[in-house]
């Protein structure tokens, strides 16, 4: 199965960057996922990491090191819109040979003050 | 569809009442998965659909809960005499295949039980 921790909350302030980390602990890797969630609605795709090294994608950023089980998403520039809850999910082996499932964590809030 | 579309939005049940959700992936989505998402928490797995075939349920909390994707499409959830505990948000997501580069979630379903 698969572990994921990611802090709780975390505040910053407009225009600042923010780093939310995520470690993970997993029997098989297939990939990391980075996803914001509004409150009340549905997830929304943020990023995708299989391999080592960093992702850029506009003012967010993802971070993969396999070797450690950890990444981290960057958000620069943080708009008042940015406030959102962040979950990072672990896709791995599923009870069928063959499947994968995305194993999500808590998700970590994120609250932008101005 | 442009989306995945789950109902009904909302849906309160007395307790020991049986309630059916319903997912509408998006059309030619392979993959299709169940989570539950308590308030507060990250989406828990709670079952995975290649085509119509189950692949896996290891996540249903209960046997009072059974889904299910008949012709490979349109899947539903159901939960038979619901308890409290089970209310949480009920979300749908889907992708192309296995190995697929994102997942698109539904806006989920809201159960109350009361």
């Amino acid at each position: 199965g698969q572990n994921i921790d990611q802090p709780t909350e975390m505040t910053a302030t407009e225009g600042a960057i923010v780093q939310i980390n995520c470690t993970y602990q997993t029997s098989g890797f297939n990939g990391l996922f980075w996803y914001q969630q509004h409150a009340g609605e549905a997830p929304t795709f943020l990023s995708y990491n299989v391999l080592d090294g960093l992702e850029e994608k506009g003012r967010f950023s993802s971070f993969l090191s396999r070797s450690k089980g950890y990444s981290y998403l960057l958000l620069k520039e943080l708009q008042m819109k940015d406030s959102a809850s962040y979950l990072c999910a672990v896709r791995g082996p599923g009870v069928r040979i063959g499947s994968y499932i995305p194993t999500f964590g808590r998700g970590t809030s994120l609250i932008v003050h101005p | 569809g442009a989306g995945v579309s789950q109902s009904p939005r909302y849906k309160v049940a007395k307790r020991g009442q049986d309630v059916a959700l319903r997912c509408d992936p998006i059309s030619g989505h392979v993959s299709l998965f169940w989570y539950q998402q308590a308030l507060g928490q990250g989406p828990e797995f709670l079952t995975y659909f290649q085509n119509e075939a189950q692949l896996d349920k290891s996540g249903l909390p209960s046997d009072r809960f059974f889904a299910e994707r008949p012709e490979g499409s349109v899947s539903t959830l159901k939960i038979q005499r619901t308890q409290q505990e089970d209310s949480a948000v009920y979300l749908c997501a889907s992708s192309s295949d296995r190995g697929a580069l994102y997942y698109t979630f539904g806006s989920g379903t809201r159960l109350t039980v009361v």
